[in-house]
């Protein structure tokens, strides 16, 4: 079955501090990857997703993810954290011809002026 | 951008009673919705699919005598947890992929206590 890891539970950084938070998946097939944002109070946003190309992708405010087949992996990364971006971040994998969501366990960012 | 509109967002109830869910696709037509719940410190799980005029597909352990999935419109799907109990309090969010472009929107969620 699918799966999806997200190691790091909570992260405190300073503003300015450079970000990276891990995501792994466990499926052999071809996958859609995403990376969702729920600010406090806030809807689930898709922050990023990759389908295919570039695995390097750009997302909104500055995130980048990059996709390693090798490694199973998705992680987010932002090189300078600012305060608005404390909040709740999921790592998603979707197997190409399901429409399921599987989702990390989400990670908690609070970043500190 | 689009918005679902997931209603309530927060509501106790007294263990045995039942508890409506809304979640409606406010801009958008979506032929099929998802339900997924999420407890504390654990990640969202999938509860069910929720077809338009159909009825819906529950993942493999959600009771769906318990959790009744109704999709009446294609702007509108409906959780009811019935008889519901202390196990039963969780986070549930909805979600509806828009029919014209098959892009995923999220609601905002409904914190569900049982007491």
């Amino acid at each position: 079955a699918q799966s999806v890891s997200q190691h790091n539970h909570h992260v405190i950084l300073s503003e300015a501090a450079s970000l990276e938070l891990g995501c792994n998946y466990s499926y052999g097939g071809t996958v859609n990857l995403f990376w969702y944002v729920q600010y406090p109070g806030q809807h689930l946003q898709l922050l990023l997703k990759y389908f295919s190309g570039d695995p390097l992708v750009k997302g909104i405010k500055g995130f980048e993810a990059e996709f390693i087949k090798s490694k199973f992996s998705f992680n987010l990364r932002k090189p300078s954290v600012q305060w608005s971006d404390t909040a709740e971040y999921f790592c998603a994998v979707n197997a190409l011809n399901t429409d399921k969501l599987i989702f990390g366990t989400g990670t908690r960012l609070q970043v500190f002026p | 951008g689009a918005v679902v509109s997931q209603h309530p967002s927060w509501v106790i109830c007294k263990s045995g009673t039942s508890v409506k869910i809304e979640c409606r696709s406010l801009d958008f037509q979506a032929t099929t919705m998802f339900w997924y719940r999420q407890f504390p410190k654990q990640s969202l799980m999938l509860m069910a699919t929720s077809n338009e005029g159909s009825k819906a597909t529950y993942e493999q352990g959600v009771e769906k005598d318990k959790f009744l999935i109704n999709h009446a419109s294609l702007t509108l799907s409906t959780l009811t947890v019935t008889s519901a109990h202390p196990e039963d309090s969780s986070f549930y969010i909805c979600s509806a992929r828009d029919m014209e472009n098959e892009k995923l929107f999220f609601g905002s969620g409904t914190q569900l206590s049982v007491l």
